[in-house]
């Protein structure tokens, strides 16, 4: 199947530095790459949508200037996380898809802890 | 919330058992995927039905749908030790086909 990958697989920072997540789609284009956060047992919430070469879709209650994502190409989503915070700390998981009735391939995920 | 939900949160069963999740969520849908994570692990897609199909076989895993009443099983029949993971079904709105919207997940437990 489709690969996605994902980097880095984890990463700690110290509250007030940003953080750069990139999420990679490796032998297709992705019209459509989403970006989801996940706290521990719980389920992925969507943070926003973005589509190649436009501006992101922010989901409600998602700080659009605190979570930057660029959506440069085809195959490449990046999600910056800026001046991180403790409570910043989650599980962030992209994924991506080729079109509507496609499945979504999703990226390993970045376990992001902020001290 | 858009959020849909699973029942139940949590299933432990021994191996060889069949297990059986609940998905129940709330808007119209294009069509729903059930996706498996194993703890700390990004996700695999299971299976995909679309909202004009009622059931769906792939291996040991039967999918069905039930739109009329906005719910959908999962059953992994001979369950195996491997198939510990938490368990989503995730929804594809109708009128806003950009979103892929998950369920709360069910914890599935296989003891050998």
């Amino acid at each position: 199947g489709a690969v996605v990958s994902q980097h880095p697989s984890w990463v700690i920072c110290k509250s007030g530095t940003s953080v750069k997540i990139e999420c990679r789609s490796l032998d297709f284009q992705a019209t459509t790459m989403f970006w989801y956060r996940q706290f521990p047992k719980q389920s992925l919430m969507l943070m926003a949508t973005s589509n190649e070469g436009s501006k992101a879709t922010y989901e409600q209650g998602v700080e659009k200037d605190k979570f930057l994502i660029n959506h440069a190409s085809l195959t490449l989503s990046t999600l910056t996380v800026t001046s991180a915070h403790p409570e910043d700390s989650s599980f962030y998981i992209c994924s991506a898809e080729g079109g509507l009735n496609t499945e979504a391939f999703f990226g390993q995920g970045t376990r992001l802890t902020v001290v | 919330s858009q959020q849909g939900e699973e029942d139940p949160q949590a299933l432990s069963i021994q191996e060889g058992e069949n297990a059986t999740m609940n998905c129940s969520y709330k808007t119209s849908i294009n069509n729903l995927q059930w996706y498996r994570q194993n703890s700390g692990r990004g996700l695999v897609h299971l299976i995909l039905i679309r909202s004009n199909e009622r059931e769906k076989h792939s291996g040991r895993l039967r999918v069905t749908l039930d739109t009329s009443k906005k719910s959908s099983s999962l059953l992994i029949t001979a369950s195996r030790a491997a198939d510990t993971a938490s368990y989503f079904c995730a929804t594809v709105p109708l009128y806003n086909t950009d979103k892929l919207i998950f369920g709360t997940g069910t914890r599935l437990q296989v003891f050998p």
